[in-house]
């Protein structure tokens, strides 16, 4: 089966810089990735998502690299805001049409 | 913004009650999810419906039931409720591949 995991639990970042938020996988069928953002109190949301045929795509502000070969995948931040401070997740899928697996989630916290 | 939502958005009830959490969805998406999450922690799938008269159980179905009679209903049915249920409930529902959550249901079983 499918297992997702994330490196830190948490990772705090000063306002302005990058945060790089990283995370692993075990399926190499895996074919697509997604980020999402929960802060608290709420549902997560979609930041990005990227299919396996892709090693990197770009958002606003937010850039999610894949590699394959070691089967990692992660989100960077840029210019990092306190609106910023939340958990992130990724989130894996086999081939196919089965339902998302979520990683544990990485805390991010900004300093003013 | 996606049209998700759940009723009701915090509940506290005592042990062996029956419990039913809503949720509802706009977008006529044909798949729906439940999942269980503790506070900061990853979501475990519960139950998801990939259209009307079709369930399936994920990793922690065994304690509730779902239905999915109508495209943009699926209700999460707790039989007996004990304090071990008291999470945070996410519904979600998709088209193709994202996900689209509603704000969630906090339980607390007492």
């Amino acid at each position: 089966g499918e297992s997702v995991g994330l490196h830190l639990p948490t990772l705090s970042v000063q306002e302005g810089d990058n945060s790089i938020i990283n995370c692993a996988y075990s399926n190499s069928a895996s074919d697509y990735f997604i980020w999402y953002k929960q802060e608290s109190g709420k549902g997560p949301q979609f930041i990005i998502d990227i299919r396996s045929n892709m090693d990197k795509r770009q958002g606003q502000r937010v850039t999610v690299l894949l590699n394959k070969t070691v089967k990692h995948l992660s989100l960077q931040i840029a210019a990092t805001q306190p609106g910023d401070s939340a958990v992130y997740f990724c989130a894996t899928r086999d081939s196919g049409n089965t339902p998302l697996v979520f990683g544990k989630g990485t805390r991010l916290s900004v300093i003013a | 913004e996606a049209d998700i939502y759940q009723t009701p958005r915090y509940l506290v009830i005592g042990t062996g009650k029956k419990i039913t959490l809503e949720c509802s969805q706009t977008m006529g998406h044909d798949k729906m999810y439940w999942y269980q999450q503790d506070p900061g922690m990853e979501l475990h799938l519960i139950h998801y419906s990939y259209g009307v008269n079709s369930t399936e159980k994920g990793d922690l179905s065994s304690e509730s039931t779902v239905s999915r009679i109508r495209t943009e209903h699926f209700p999460l049915t707790l039989e007996s409720a004990r304090p071990s249920h008291t999470s945070q409930y996410l519904c979600a529902s998709s088209e193709r591949t994202e996900q689209y959550f509603g704000p969630g249901t906090r339980l607390t079983v007492t």
